[in-house]
């Protein structure tokens, strides 16, 4: 069965600095892959997904994610992070025929000033 | 364009009770799924409904039950309530695919709070 093992449930970097959430999956045949953010009392919000159409998929308000077959990651990046970007971001998988999507356990994000 | 609403926003509950969880999903969208989200957990899967039938359900027991409407908005029925009961519920819609079946990514309500005591 597929899944997803997001590593450190808590993430600090200073405002500006580069931000790297990280995520590997597990899945017997290609995913398609997606991050979502969820802020204080909100539902998710799709930052990005992967489809197989390119390995380095751009998403919103300045992230990226970089698909890694032979790591069997997916890993979330931004440059220069800012303090709106203080959130919690859960990576995800879908397996190909299978509706159904899959969250990982999320990591909190914090900015430090 | 409507998103995905979810009402109540809150809910407290008594164990043993039965509660009935709302969602109105984005306008054009005929596949709506439910998720649990635990404090401090990633969101869970219950079951997913399209075309007004289940058609793919997670771990979940019997005791959470769910509909859809011709409309396409969705209601979760969860019985005899459990204090581990207690999370966020979240409903989230997709555009239509083949059969049901695509790789829309799913647009989520804000969620409706449910404590049980």
């Amino acid at each position: 069965a597929q899944s997803v093992t997001q590593l450190g449930s808590h993430v600090s970097v200073s405002e500006g600095a580069l931000v790297l959430l990280r995520c590997n999956y597990s899945s017997s045949v290609p995913p398609y892959l997606f991050w979502y953010v969820q802020y204080p009392n909100q539902g998710l919000q799709l930052l990005l997904k992967y489809t197989s159409a390119a390995t380095l998929v751009k998403g919103i308000n300045g992230f990226e994610a970089e698909f890694k077959k032979s790591e069997t990651s997916f890993h979330l990046t931004k440059p220069s992070a800012h303090m709106s970007d203080a959130a919690e971001y859960f990576c995800a998988v879908r397996k190909n025929r299978d509706d159904k999507i899959i969250f990982g356990k999320g990591t909190r994000l914090h900015i430090l000033p | 364009e409507t998103g995905v609403t979810q009402s109540p926003t809150h809910l407290i509950k008594t164990r043993g009770q039965q509660v009935t969880l709302r969602c109105s999903s984005q306008s054009g969208h005929n596949t709506v799924s439910w998720y649990q989200q635990a404090l401090g957990q990633g969101p869970q899967f219950i079951f997913q409904y399209y075309r007004e039938e289940e058609n793919g359900r997670g771990n979940f027991p019997p005791r959470f039950s769910g509909l859809q409407f011709p409309n396409y908005s969705s209601e979760l029925n969860v019985n005899a309530l459990e204090l581990d009961d207690s999370a966020l519920y979240l409903c989230a819609s997709s555009p239509p695919g083949t059969g049901g079946r695509n790789n829309s990514p799913l647009h989520f309500g804000n969620g409706t709070r449910l404590t049980v005591t």
